[in-house]
């Protein structure tokens, strides 16, 4: 069965400083894509990142950027230079190839920034 | 830029009633879905839908849920008789392709079921 796992509840980080979430997966499908989506305490959902299996660089999109280890089954999101505005949930999904199209999502990680 | 929107943003009903929530995906995305979360809890995929019919649907989605496509811009989610345990933020996506496609959501409805 297809999973996700985030292993790290909550996060604090200081501004301007980087921080690495966690994010591992399981599945025996070989076409899948990765995502991250934010989650501030506003309720919405926000895209991040996304990183396809079959995709030979790591994504990255501005200030995110997804450390994919494809044979450890891990998609670990970094941010570069925290901002406050940063401080929010965040959820790792993970979504399949073909007909199967709903995302599956792990229980997030509550990221704090300190000025 | 294009973006997903959702009404009403909070809807407070009576166990047993019936409630409508409605969504406008991306113009020209064709895949629809509707995610729920219940308090401090993840996301759970309810269902999907595409080429006005489900293509997919969870557990969750049992006989008091359905999905209607009523016209050409909007994607409603309806419950037929809501349960205290109904209570919890919808959401709805879309996206452009099937599969791994990015999805992006809508701002969520708050669902208070008392």
């Amino acid at each position: 069965a297809q999973k996700i796992t985030q292993t790290q509840p909550g996060m604090f980080v200081q501004e301007k400083e980087a921080v690495t979430l966690d994010c591992t997966y399981d599945t025996s499908d070989p076409s899948y894509g990765l995502f991250w989506y934010k989650q501030p305490s506003s309720g919405e959902m926000i895209f991040l990142i996304y990183q396809g299996s079959y995709d030979q660089q790591n994504a990255t999109e501005g200030r995110y950027s997804l450390n994919f280890q494809k044979a450890r089954k891990s998609a670990n999101l970094v941010i570069s230079a925290s901002q406050l505005g940063d401080s929010a949930m965040y959820f790792c999904a993970i979504g399949y190839g073909g007909a199967t199209n709903k995302l599956i999502f792990g229980t997030g990680t509550l990221l704090a920034v300190q000025p | 830029e294009p973006e997903v929107t959702q009404t009403p943003s909070h809807q407070v009903t009576q166990m047993g009633q019936e409630v409508i929530l409605r969504c406008v995906p991306i113009s020209n995305h064709l895949y629809f879905y509707w995610y729920r979360q219940i308090l401090g809890q993840k996301v759970e995929f309810l269902v999907s839908f595409y080429n006005n019919e489900i293509s997919e649907k969870s557990e969750i989605f049992d006989d008091q849920f359905s999905v209607e496509r009523p016209d050409g811009s909007n994607f409603t989610l309806k419950i037929r008789s809501t349960k205290l345990e109904d209570s919890a933020m919808y959401f709805c996506a879309s996206s452009e392709e099937i599969g791994a496609d990015t999805q992006y959501f809508g701002p969520g409805t708050r669902l208070t079921v008392l």
